[in-house]
């Protein structure tokens, strides 16, 4: 069953650094989504994107954040200059068509931690 | 924002036994989705319903959609250790390429 995979799994990183986030999103899907869940927090919606281009953003994806899909296969999330805020697991999703009418299928998440 | 409220916030059960949780929209549902999520893993996605009334199943697990009450019900039979986990539930907005907005998730230990 195809499925979305993200990597690095687990990534380590000193405050200031930049760090990229890699996603695989399953190929026929069109619509693609990052969200992040801090440690026995809920699962909150970052960014999704569309057709190459960013539909929607919450509060918490601002400057320093920036998404890109610089192939057919990748889906990137970039985080310019990390802040130990920032440690979080972050999840890949996507899905075949958007509105109400399929599921997201989320990636096992990448593990940003900030020192 | 859509906030889902999930009840109970945890659950430990015998194995053998039968389970209800719930998840409780503030605002009108269009669509729920339940997933499943293992600690420090991704969401699996377990059932998604759309229409008032809807109810489904898969194995043991049955979800149902009461759009009057703007809530939805996971009723897990005869619970196995296998079912231990955090269910999420997430709702959509209208329109196309909406997001969904999960609630805080409830943790199930089913204990053997």
């Amino acid at each position: 069953e195809p499925e979305v995979t993200q990597t690095p799994s687990h990534q380590v990183t000193q405050m200031g650094q930049e760090v990229i986030l890699r996603c695989v999103p399953i190929s026929n899907h069109l619509y693609f989504y990052w969200y992040r869940q801090i440690l026995g927090q809920k699962v909150e919606f970052l960014v999704s994107f569309y057709n190459n281009e960013i539909s929607e953003k919450s509060e918490i994806f601002d400057d320093q954040f920036s998404v890109e899909r610089p192939d057919g296969s990748n889906f990137t999330l970039k985080i310019r200059s990390t802040k130990l805020e920032d440690s979080a697991m972050y999840f890949c999703a996507s899905r075949v068509e958007g509105g109400y009418n399929s599921p997201l299928h989320f990636g096992n998440g990448t593990r940003l931690t900030v020192t | 924002s859509q906030e889902l409220e999930q009840s109970p916030q945890s659950l430990i059960v015998q194995e053998g036994k039968n389970l209800t949780i719930n998840c409780t929209s503030s605002k009108t549902l269009y669509g729920l989705y339940w997933y499943k999520q293992k600690y420090g893993e991704g969401l699996i996605f377990l059932m998604m319903l759309q229409k008032g009334g809807e109810e489904k199943s898969h194995e043991k697990i049955t979800a149902k959609l009461d759009e009057k009450k703007q809530q939805s019900s996971l009723h897990i039979t005869a619970s196995q250790p296998s079912h231990a986990g955090i269910y999420l539930c997430g709702a959509d907005r209208t329109g196309a390429n909406s997001k969904l907005t999960f609630g805080k998730g409830i943790t199930l230990s089913v204990r053997p």
